[in-house]
């Protein structure tokens, strides 16, 4: 079935080193891939998405390119900031057979990020 | 402001005792789906909901109920809770059901069952 792979945490940096957090999928047909973060105490916010193989989606400094050779949508950032504290989670949305779209969301567990000034 | 509304965010109740979580969004979203978080488990869907009473199991759906009466809201009903039960919840969600549309997430409500 279905499934997304991220790496553990936690991962710990200093301000404005640079990150990686890995991600690998399991999917038939066409998935679309996202990003999304929580903060402490919320809810999780989209962080950036991409819809079919190359795609680069970024937002707010972060990236991911849709990499279907590899099957993997890394997160990157040049340089992180303590106000990125958060925990990642990596996602996809499934296509169905025949071009059907399910769209549900499957998560990987999630990376807790802490950022040291 | 667009989102999604969850209440209550803190509930603490006893073994077998009936609850419901709200939930509702402002968005005229089609789709709107339940997911509880887990430590070391990620999120796993509960149930979804593709529009107005149509509604259908996601992958942990035992002990829980939903109704989709009304475009806006989709309630979450424990009807008998278990220990087990206890964890974060937060409803999401979507234009419609599709590959093409990232979710919209409540606040989360933490519930615990003693």
């Amino acid at each position: 079935g279905n499934s997304v792979t991220q790496m553990e945490g936690p991962v710990t940096l200093s301000e404005e080193a640079f990150l990686t957090i890995n991600c690998t999928y399991t999917a038939t047909g066409y998935p679309s891939l996202f990003w999304y973060v929580q903060y402490p105490g919320e809810g999780l916010q989209l962080l950036l998405k991409a819809t079919k193989a190359d795609d680069k989606g970024s937002n707010k400094g972060f990236e991911a390119t849709y990499r279907k050779e590899t099957t993997s949508f890394h997160l990157e950032k040049g340089s992180v900031q303590v106000s990125d504290s958060a925990v990642y989670f990596c996602a996809l949305s499934d296509q169905g057979n025949y071009g059907g779209s399910q769209g549900n969301l499957i998560f990987g567990k999630g990376t807790k990020l802490s950022v040291k000034p | 402001e667009a989102q999604v509304t969850q209440n209550p965010r803190y509930l603490i109740t006893v073994t077998g005792k009936k609850l419901t979580v709200t939930c509702s969004q402002n968005m005229n979203h089609e789709y709107m789906s339940w997911y509880r978080q887990d430590p070391g488990l990620g999120l796993r869907q509960i149930y979804y909901s593709m529009n107005v009473e149509v509604t259908d199991k996601g992958d942990v759906p035992e002990g829980y109920k939903v109704s989709r009466k009304e475009k806006r809201n989709f309630p979450l009903i424990l009807e008998s809770p278990s220990p087990n039960q206890t964890s974060l919840y937060f409803c999401a969600s979507s234009p419609k059901q599709g590959r093409y549309y990232g979710y919209t997430f409540g606040s989360g409500t933490r519930l615990t069952v003693v």
